[in-house]
């Protein structure tokens, strides 16, 4: 079942803050982050396991709640560079580990 | 560069053709994952190789197939094109199967069907 992301768009001023939340109906194992820029490939930000752990890079966190089956994303300060979509991604609940990804966030941050 | 690599980057073609979709993982991935990406839309899950085995499998069509060879590249072929079938399709690899792999993605082939 698809991950549903919130909100679905955003716009900001350089500087300002961000959250993107990503809601599962299913257990998560994990949660993986990733951004796409317009045609361009989706780009790795950040995974979040179960037990807490977190893999990534780049300055942002993320946060990962199992009992409520969500993880947020943080974007503080943002750049105009972290302008893209967001998308969450959540392996499915069958031993296959694929993705499911979410529905996505478009964030435009401008000067 | 996620050092993934897909050809080709364009393609254009006919209603009721078939093409095939080239990827190349990473050195030392064995997982290769195909994604489809209409205009605006989210990544769609297709299929996953593992080490030259079907692993997994998404909304794929009948008229897509994949398979991986035995030096992990992997091919998608899409047949009987539709308009519909019109989309960025993405091939990802990752080390292993395990859910907290990271996935790398390559730049993407466009497939225009007119």
């Amino acid at each position: 079942q698809q991950p549903v992301q919130s909100p679905q768009a955003v716009i900001l001023r350089e500087g300002e803050d961000a959250v993107i939340n990503c809601s599962s109906s299913k257990a998560l194992y994990s949660v993986h982050w990733y951004r796409q820029k317009h045609g361009e490939a989706p780009v790795f930000l950040m995974i979040l396991l179960k037990g807490g752990e977190q893999k990534g890079h780049e300055k942002i966190s993320a946060s990962f709640n199992e009992k409520k089956q969500q993880s947020s994303l943080y974007l503080t300060a943002s750049q105009l560079s972290y302008s893209g979509t967001y998308f969450c991604g959540t392996p499915g609940v069958d031993s296959t580990d694929k993705l499911i990804f979410g529905t996505g966030t478009r964030l435009q941050v401008f000067p | 560069d996620s050092g993934v690599t897909q050809t080709p980057k364009h393609l254009i073609t006919a209603t009721g053709q078939r093409v095939t979709l080239r990827c190349s993982p990473r050195s030392g991935d064995l997982s290769v994952y195909w994604y489809q990406q209409s205009l605006d839309q989210g990544l769609q899950f297709l299929i996953q190789y593992y080490n030259g085995e079907e692993r997994a499998k998404g909304n794929i069509l009948e008229r897509f197939s994949a398979q991986q060879f035995p030096d992990l590249h992997s091919e998608l072929n899409l047949s009987s094109l539709e308009l519909g079938d019109s989309a960025l399709y993405f091939c990802a690899s990752s080390v292993g199967l395990a859910h907290q792999e990271t996935q790398y993605f390559g730049p993407g082939t466009r497939l225009l069907v007119l």
